[in-house]
């Protein structure tokens, strides 16, 4: 069982509909991040967030630390959000290596 | 501000071949990290440099892969020989410091044949 678990592994929506991406994870963390990558290109970071929740545009990221989870949401969906966003966890301590989940495919259709 | 810069973008190359990355961090970043991206998995830590020196190779295959950042910017990592599996994007991000926010190039996407 991976330590970070993403749900779902695909999605497509209709342009304007809301997007709920989530990830759940095994391990203590220091911190959560919420990465995007276009097919072909680099990743781009998101959020980097360890408690409570981050809002940047129309993407919004909560953390609930008891419950070992986090989502990612799109308001007002655009094609140009079709990517692939990808969870990853920090262990915390002196320990700064990423644990990546395997990534969410969202398509949004005009 | 420029970002993470990589080259080449692509390459193809045969098995049992060598191939050599390389990658610019952001001016200033004293952490650097090599990922390998096989498609459809989450980016898999290869290596990561403070400065100079490596602070993580403990999924390196060392048998056939190495990398340096000798003077504490640019970086290489090389494949040799390389195997069918391989074929991945190789990805390097740079950091201000152990545990910030990681800035990542656009990769390099290697196929092996």
């Amino acid at each position: 069982k991976n330590e970070v678990e993403q749900s779902p592994q695909n999605l497509t929506a209709q342009e304007g509909e809301f997007i709920t991406i989530n990830c759940s994870y095994s391990v203590g963390i220091s911190a959560l991040h919420w990465l995007q990558q276009h097919p072909g290109g680099g990743i781009v970071s998101l959020f980097m967030l360890s408690s409570g929740k981050k809002k940047h545009g129309r993407l919004i990221a909560t953390i609930n630390i008891q419950e070992k989870h986090s989502s990612l949401h799109i308001t007002a969906s655009h094609p140009r959000d079709s990517a692939v966003y990808i969870c990853a966890v920090s262990p915390g301590g002196s320990n700064y290596k990423l644990t990546f989940g395997k990534g969410t495919l969202l398509t949004v259709n005009p | 501000e420029a970002g993470v810069a990589q080259s080449p973008r692509y390459k193809i190359i045969e098995k049992r071949q060598s191939v050599a990355f390389w990658c610019n961090p952001i001016s200033g970043h004293a952490t650097l990290y090599w990922y390998q991206q096989i498609l459809g998995q989450g980016p898999k830590l290869l290596i990561q440099f403070q400065n100079n020196g490596v602070v993580d190779d403990s999924q390196l295959p060392k048998d056939r892969f190495s990398a340096e950042r000798l003077k504490g910017v640019d970086s290489t990592l090389k494949i040799q020989p390389a195997k069918l599996e391989d074929s991945a994007v190789y990805l390097c991000a740079s950091s201000f410091g152990l545990g910030e926010t990681q800035y990542f190039g656009p990769g390099t996407r290697l196929l092996v044949l």
